[in-house]
């Protein structure tokens, strides 16, 4: 298994309140990525790296900033949370070129 | 833009039976082709792969063939247990969209004992 380790791996927070989510890799990959899971809207990128303080938006990237500080560590904050954003948040990675990506184990956010 | 196109679940099956989960895809370029799968509670998992017309990607009984006459990339296994109920999600990668993935919505498949 790919070594990617999401932090926390549940959450329920209030309206209003920052939260932050952790993806920690092993794998020294290039690529990292942030999705979302909701039931009939699939599996939505949120922001993705391609290298430290190289980052770029997805389809639904508002509300949302990230930071890559370390090869090994991509950051999802949510400045002020929202109710639309509970969600199944999972992280993935990708090694350059053409290779597929490998996803974290995902973190479970309610927001109240 | 590229796409994916799966067929919609959920599949409900006996166990022991044949599975088809259909898969077309649109591309401007020379994409790869993935499939993954989701157990309930779980992350997504890489099942298998290919990279080039006619490869065909296995793994765990499950296989699939890159159609570029059809576009297509069905999954099948030949005789399916209990243990396979999950989500398959279809997806692609070209170097033209920097290899970001593009999904398909996921079929859902149950099967029965």
């Amino acid at each position: 298994d790919a070594g990617i380790t999401q932090s926390p791996r549940h959450k329920v927070t209030e309206t209003g309140t920052p939260v932050t989510l952790r993806c920690h890799q092993t794998e020294n990959h290039r690529y990292m990525y942030w999705y979302r899971q909701d039931p009939g809207h699939g599996l939505r990128l949120i922001h993705y790296s391609y290298g430290v303080k190289d980052t770029d938006k997805g389809e639904v990237s508002d509300g949302y900033s990230v930071s890559r500080s370390k090869t090994e560590d991509f950051l999802l904050t949510l400045e002020s949370a929202t109710s639309s954003q509970t969600s199944v948040y999972f992280c993935a990675i990708r090694d350059s070129g053409n290779q597929p990506q490998h996803f974290g184990d995902g973190t479970r956010l309610s927001i109240l | 833009g590229d796409s994916v196109t799966q067929m919609e679940g959920p599949v409900t099956l006996s166990e022991e039976a044949f599975l088809t989960i259909n898969c077309t895809y649109t591309a401007t370029g020379y994409p790869s082709l993935f499939w993954y799968v989701q157990y309930p509670g779980e992350g997504l998992q890489l099942l298998l792969k290919a990279t080039k017309a006619d490869d065909k990607g296995s793994n765990k009984g499950f296989e699939a063939t890159y159609r570029k006459e059809t576009t297509s990339f069905h999954l099948e296994k030949g005789s399916v247990q209990v243990s396979d109920s999950a989500v398959y999600f279809c997806a692609l990668s070209d170097r033209d969209s920097n290899y970001q993935l593009i999904w398909g919505a996921g079929t859902k498949l149950i099967i029965k004992p």
